[in-house]
């Protein structure tokens, strides 16, 4: 049962846009959520985080919202900068473990 | 901040032959670690939960006499890839949470090539 979801696999963006990664949810216990970031042959580096009583969260050029009814969060990026292109993980709180969602690959083109 | 210390960060071994892969957490203690495995391509796929102590839990489909993994200390768990075939070659990554943070923190990750 994969509890979180990540739909879009990949995701293409001019530089200087806006990057918005969408994760879903089904468990409605999560109250914290965490964003990584994993560039290739690197481990995962946090990245953002909310909690539930929250929902928005912004730190520089990426803000994460929450929409708890809707159980799903997005993280927007703006300006999306080259180095941003990596692949973006969501993973929820408390979770026994750290089971990711499938991870959105960003592509920020110069 | 809490830093997880994975080494080596590539090997290659022959065919048959036995690696073991290390994590350790610097600057604070780990009852709990998780080891990954990521596929190119692929999202991180947790192998298992190692416990400081006791027996490791591992996911279903990971053979736990092929990956063994030993917690004997609060800041050191040990994944030995037992002998290796060319279809364990993957990037394994561990993570350990400090306790009291949210976050978990991740080590660099290994690649394995079997050749």
């Amino acid at each position: 049962d994969q509890q979180v979801k990540q739909n879009s696999p990949s995701l293409s963006v001019q530089e200087g846009r806006i990057s918005i990664l969408n994760c879903d949810y089904t468990n409605s216990m999560f109250d914290y959520f965490l964003w990584y970031k994993k560039y290739p042959a690197e481990g995962p580096t946090f990245l953002i985080s909310i909690s539930s009583i929250k929902d928005k969260n912004e730190d520089g050029r990426f803000t994460v919202f929450l929409n708890k009814s809707a159980k799903h969060l997005s993280l927007h990026i703006v300006p999306s900068q080259p180095g941003d292109s990596a692949v973006y993980f969501c993973a929820p709180l408390p979770n026994n473990d750290m089971r990711f969602g499938a991870g959105t690959r960003l592509t920020v083109k110069p | 901040g809490a830093v997880v210390s994975q080494h080596p960060s590539w090997v290659i071994c022959k065919s048959g032959t036995s690696v073991k892969i290390e994590c350790r957490s610097l600057d604070f203690q780990a009852t709990t670690m998780f080891w990954y495995r990521q596929f190119p391509k692929q999202s991180l796929m947790l192998m298992a939960t190692s416990n400081e102590g006791s027996k490791a839990t591992y996911e279903q489909g990971v053979e736990k006499d092929k990956f063994l993994i030993n917690h004997a200390s609060l800041t050191l768990s040990t994944l030995t890839v037992t002998s290796a075939h060319p279809e364990d070659s993957s990037f394994y990554i561990c993570s350990a949470r400090p306790t009291g943070t949210y976050g978990y923190t991740f080590g660099s990750g290994t690649r394995l090539t079997v050749v």
